[in-house]
């Protein structure tokens, strides 16, 4: 049972680029979550996916930010023109469909970096 | 509303001392209190979890006190070890939720 995977661990982009931060959750989990934690700060929300649906995006910046867990292949956040307060660190999580008590296991992050 | 409240900010506790972290929070809609401790480098990772109908629950060293007229929750950290120095997250959610508010970490040291 391989947990839940992110990468790239690191992730360097230059003001405007795009930045993509894949995840696959663990086997038998069918929704995923995305975090972002800022430095010295704790996570925050962004958006809880099912196969194929959005289900709270709630925490999603308004513009520039996108994510999708398609059918077949892991979840995407996608950071489009990327600026240098987008510098944190993404987590991802995974549970099964009963939640939170059956396990909410996170990654391990992608470290990204605006320079 | 959605907010929770977490000190303290940093902790320094001798080997075999006991380490506490508080949080607070406002929205009566929470009734999943987890605590999750996490490494540099590393995702945070379940430590132990509360539900607002019991005011008390161990697992090993780790005891959560939950005061739920006072809207407070505790992590207790008996015996702590060199080992247990992480950042400590407290968090919550609403019942029926699937999202997480955490609390803003606590950076807990163990000295020898």
């Amino acid at each position: 049972n391989a947990g839940v995977m992110q990468n790239p661990r690191h992730l360097v982009r230059r003001r405007g680029q795009e930045a993509r931060l894949r995840c696959s959750p663990m086997k038998g989990h069918s929704h995923v979550y995305w975090y972002r934690q800022l430095p010295e700060e704790g996570l925050k929300f962004m958006v809880y996916l099912q196969k194929e649906n959005i289900i709270d995006e709630s925490g999603m910046p308004k513009e520039r930010f996108s994510a999708e867990f398609p059918k077949e292949g892991p979840s995407i956040l996608r950071i489009q023109q990327v600026v240098r307060g987008d510098s944190a660190a993404y987590f991802c999580a995974s549970s099964p469909p009963s939640g939170f008590g059956s396990g909410y296991t996170f990654g391990s992050g992608t470290r990204l970096t605006v320079v | 509303q959605q907010q929770v409240k977490q000190s303290p900010q940093s902790l320094i506790v001798q080997k075999g001392g006991i380490s506490i972290i508080n949080c607070a929070y406002e929205n009566t809609a929470f009734d999943y209190f987890p605590w999750y401790q996490q490494f540099p480098g590393k995702g945070p990772a379940l430590l132990i979890a509360i539900r607002p109908d019991v005011s008390e629950k161990k697992e090993g060293r780790f005891t959560i006190s939950f005061n739920k007229s006072a809207k407070q929750f505790s992590l207790h950290i008996m015996d702590s070890q060199p080992g247990d120095s992480a950042t400590y997250f407290c968090a919550a959610s609403p019942g029926g939720g699937n999202k997480l508010t955490f609390g803003t970490g606590t950076q807990l040291k163990v000295e020898l």
